[in-house]
């Protein structure tokens, strides 16, 4: 079965540094997501990507956030100087239409010291 | 008021036993519902859809009532593997048809020997 894989696994990052985080969406999908899981928390929409653009983003979602498709293949998720309260769980999310199922990679643990 | 209430349990009932779990939602515009399965430390899996006219899946059965923006998940016969944190998700279908997910934050179920 396809599936949704992200890299690396586990981000330790120095505050103020930044990050990119990434992700392999399903070959055929065509809307991408970003999703964060602060430890014990619920999980929060950070945006959403179709066609090259963000299509919808939260608040959560500031200046210090970037994504893009690089290569056609990669979606990756760029903090440009991160905090402390940025450690979490970040989940990539992918569907092939934009009213199909989301289908969640494994994540990537950011922890910033 | 939260978006998406859930109980946060956690529910302890023996193998075998029947669980339910509620939600409550506080969009009224919501159009997709749905219920998530979260293991300790990993990535949501989608569990089942939920559509107005109630729908089962095994042991698994969904209720929705729009009237009351009340969601239902009921387990049968309970498994020692239906141990985790089951998540109750709402999304608004917009005039632009944006499909950002809004998660409970989780009802934990631990199903015991």
């Amino acid at each position: 079965e396809p599936e949704v894989t992200q890299t690396p696994s586990h981000q330790v990052t120095q505050m103020g540094q930044e990050v990119i985080l990434r992700c392999v969406p399903i070959s055929n999908h065509l809307y991408f997501y970003w999703y964060r899981q602060i430890l014990g928390q619920k999980v929060e929409f950070l945006v959403s990507f179709y066609n090259n653009e963000i299509s919808e983003k939260s608040e959560i979602f500031d200046d210090q956030f970037s994504v893009e498709r690089p290569d056609g293949s990669n979606f990756t998720l760029k903090i440009r100087s991160t905090k402390l309260e940025d450690s979490a769980m970040y989940f990539c999310a992918t569907s092939q239409g934009n009213t199909d199922t989301q289908y969640f990679g494994p994540g990537t643990r950011l922890t910033v010291l | 008021r939260k978006e998406v209430e859930q109980d946060p349990g956690p529910f302890n009932v023996p193998e075998g036993a029947t669980v339910a779990f509620n939600c409550t939602y506080s969009n009224s515009a919501s159009q997709s519902f749905f219920w998530y399965r979260q293991d300790c430390r990993k990535e949501p899996k989608l569990l089942m859809s939920v559509y107005s006219s109630g729908n089962e899946d095994g042991r698994f059965t969904a209720q929705l009532n729009r009237a009351s923006q009340y969601i239902s998940l009921l387990i049968r016969d309970s498994k020692l593997s239906d141990s985790a944190t089951y998540l109750c998700v709402v999304t608004p279908l917009m005039d632009t048809g944006r499909r950002a997910l809004t998660f409970g934050s989780g009802t934990r179920l631990q199903v015991q020997p």
